[in-house]
């Protein structure tokens, strides 16, 4: 499954399928970006990040895509599993002086079993 | 490994009174970031500490002020709350620039 656009509030996948979520930025002097993934009452927790040298980053189960042309980023999830669902974050840097973030809108994750 | 310690996890309070949010960040992290989650809303930058100096400051309120201490805890006070106060506030450490860890919250509701 795929958020299609720019941005879809919520996002509903199959268990073991992959899932892809998108976000566009707004600063393209930003050099830093980050995913989080947030659970019901809990804290953003950091999945991946990825900074503007670089253009795809793979971690565990998770890729991110970094297009800057577009101000483009994605998250996409292998084998999405139930533990998945939750709502993720994409996050900006816009200077690298203060480490501030700037969050883009949330895309709820439901993974259907 | 140690996380970010937010206190206390939930408040109540009444309008017109103050709440004082704490923040024990990541040992030896330096830098501490402050923001807001309203209902179904992304986080909003409020302020940012590095070095117990104010390092950035977005959309906070006249009525909120913040301070880092001198063992790198971090405050927010607000005062003269109301109803639209009402949030998730989250605090974020790091030990350099751009990657933060949240803290799971406190949860303020202003009646």
């Amino acid at each position: 499954g795929e958020s299609v656009g720019l941005h879809l509030p919520t996002l509903s996948v199959q268990e073991g399928d992959n899932s892809i979520i998108n976000c566009a930025y707004s600063n393209s002097a930003s050099d830093y970006f980050i995913w989080y993934k947030q659970e019901s009452g809990k804290g953003p927790q950091f999945i991946i990040d990825i900074r503007s040298n670089m253009d795809k980053r793979q971690g565990q189960r998770v890729t991110v895509l970094l297009n800057k042309t577009v101000k483009h980023l994605s998250l996409q999830i292998a084998a999405t599993q139930p533990g998945d669902s939750a709502v993720y974050f994409c996050a900006e840097n816009p200077s690298s002086n203060t480490g501030k973030l700037i969050f883009g809108q949330g895309t709820t994750l439901q993974v259907k079993p | 490994a140690a996380g970010v310690i937010q206190s206390p996890r939930h408040l109540i309070k009444e309008k017109r009174e103050t709440a004082t949010l704490k923040c024990y960040p990541i040992p030896r992290h330096d830098t501490v970031y402050w923001y807001q989650q309203g209902p179904g809303q992304d986080p909003q930058f409020l302020i940012s500490f590095y070095e117990k100096m104010q390092s950035d400051k977005g959309s906070i309120p006249d009525r909120f002020s913040a301070q880092q201490f001198s063992d790198y805890h971090s405050e927010l006070n607000m005062s003269s709350l109301e109803l639209g106060d009402s949030a998730l506030y989250f605090c974020a450490s790091s030990s350099r620039v751009n990657e933060a860890f949240f803290g799971q919250g406190t949860r303020l509701t202003v009646v």
